[in-house]
């Protein structure tokens, strides 16, 4: 099945920091997905980009399908961006395959 | 609207014990997912329902599980003598159509096997 791989694994920031979070995949895929987990283990839907860009305010995403990768912008972060990002995807079938997450800790 | 539901959001049973885990899906959502999240594991898929039939039932680990949903609405997880195992956070997710639309995902029921 498809390979799932983020990085980079745990990131530390301080507050108003940016950063970028990468997701490789090994096929083609029809859906991607960037979640974040918040502390009460929620999945919060953050971006559906199997291709292209977008943006949400602070955060944005890339994914370059072709290349098999997307990538998660964060700008001015804030301590409540705090949790687990995962990227996940839908290659063959309807299930979504997840990465291993990165865990992400903002510093006030 | 409504997001997915479920319930209860946490159960504790004895092992050996059957478990009954509810979801509700958003309104209107034709697919609806099952995965589960543990230490070990991450997060993987169990089983999907597009309408009332599970195209896809790969992921349910063993016999002692098995889902059902009815009406094309709610769908019920079910666990039979559950082991130490098992213990892990279950999550629901629907999405308008099976085959690569957005799926979202309830809170979660966070099962423990003593």
């Amino acid at each position: 099945g498809i390979q799932v791989e983020q990085s980079p694994p745990d990131l530390i920031l301080q507050e108003g920091a940016n950063s970028t979070l990468r997701c490789n995949f090994s096929d083609s895929v029809n859906n991607l997905q960037w979640f974040h987990q918040n502390p009460w283990g929620q999945l919060i839907n953050l971006f559906y980009i199997p291709s292209g860009t977008k943006q949400n305010g602070r955060l944005s995403a890339t994914t370059v399908a072709t290349e098999r990768y997307s990538l998660l912008y964060i700008s001015s972060s804030q301590t409540t961006d705090s949790g687990v990002y995962f990227c996940a995807v839908v290659s063959s079938g309807d299930k979504l395959t997840f990465g291993t997450g990165t865990r992400l800790a903002v510093r006030p | 609207g409504a997001g997915v539901s479920q319930s209860p959001s946490n159960k504790v049973t004895e092992k050996g014990k059957d478990v009954e885990l509810r979801c509700d899906p958003i309104s209107g959502h034709t697919a609806l997912y099952w995965y589960r999240q543990s230490l070990g594991q991450g997060l993987e898929f169990l089983i999907y329902f597009q309408g009332n039939s599970a195209p896809d039932k790969s992921g349910l680990p063993s016999d002692r599980f098995s889902a059902e949903r009815t009406g094309g609405s709610v769908s019920t997880l079910t666990i039979q003598r559950t082991q130490q195992e098992d213990s892990a956070v279950y999550l629901c997710a629907s999405s308008w159509l099976a085959g690569g639309y957005e799926q979202y995902f309830g809170p979660g029921t966070r099962l423990t096997v003593t």
